[in-house]
């Protein structure tokens, strides 16, 4: 069976500082997929990206930076001065071939960003 | 583009009253569909996937049923609401292989509130 932990369930922080949020995740399958998505107060899902198990190679998008760690199982994300904007629920999610390509879900981390 | 179309935005139901969500594909054929819940505060659940018309595979035992009577269409439905019904309903799809696209994308979901 898959699982993702966001052991994070709230962090609060203050504008223009940087934050991490935790995802470990666990799988028997070889080959498999992360994802994040936002989810702002409005309630769509937003993503934002996409990891396969076979490519370790971290990943820098503006701000945002992700940390992929096969030997610890985790797919951190970082958010580099935080802005008000980023205020919004982030979901971690894991999907593979042999798992009926459904995607599972962390239970979020709730991001506030203060001014 | 693809495009995925949900409705309605937001929903209040008595109890014992039945549901019918809708949702809706554009621009791919032979969609994976799923629909997911939110409750109030928590993580997101797969209720119901499917990979083809008249092809449903449910998550989780409840009160609720799914329907693909087209391609590009999954309707979630219940004969009489209860209170635990409650909750945030959102629709995704994503490719097959699921994992060609970059991911899954979400409608824009459907608050219920059963009073």
């Amino acid at each position: 069976a898959q699982k993702v932990t966001q052991a994070q369930t709230e962090i609060s922080v203050v504008e223009k500082e940087d934050v991490t949020l935790d995802c470990v995740y666990e799988t028997r399958d070889t080959t498999y997929y992360l994802f994040w998505y936002k989810q702002p107060p409005s309630g769509e899902l937003v993503f934002l990206i996409r990891r396969n198990s076979f490519d370790e190679q971290n990943e820098i998008s503006g701000r945002y930076s992700w940390n992929f760690q096969k030997s610890t199982s985790s797919f951190n994300f970082t958010i580099t001065a935080s802005q008000v904007v980023d205020s919004a629920v982030y979901f971690c999610a894991l999907s593979s071939n042999n798992a009926g390509n459904m995607l599972t879900f962390g239970g979020g981390t709730r991001l506030m960003v203060k001014p | 583009s693809q495009t995925i179309h949900q409705w309605p935005a937001t929903l209040v139901q008595p109890v014992g009253s039945p549901l019918s969500l809708e949702c809706t594909v554009e621009g791919t054929s032979n969609p994976n569909l799923y629909w997911y819940r939110q409750a109030a505060g928590r993580g997101l659940q797969l209720l119901f996937y499917s990979v083809g018309i008249g092809q449903i595979s449910s998550e989780v035992p409840q009160n609720l049923s799914a329907s693909r009577p087209q391609d590009r269409q999954f309707i979630l439905s219940s004969k009489k609401l209860l209170l635990s019904d409650s909750g945030f309903y959102l629709c995704a799809w994503s490719g097959f292989p699921p994992l060609a696209n970059y991911g899954y994308t979400f409608g824009s979901g459907t608050r219920l509130t059963v009073v």
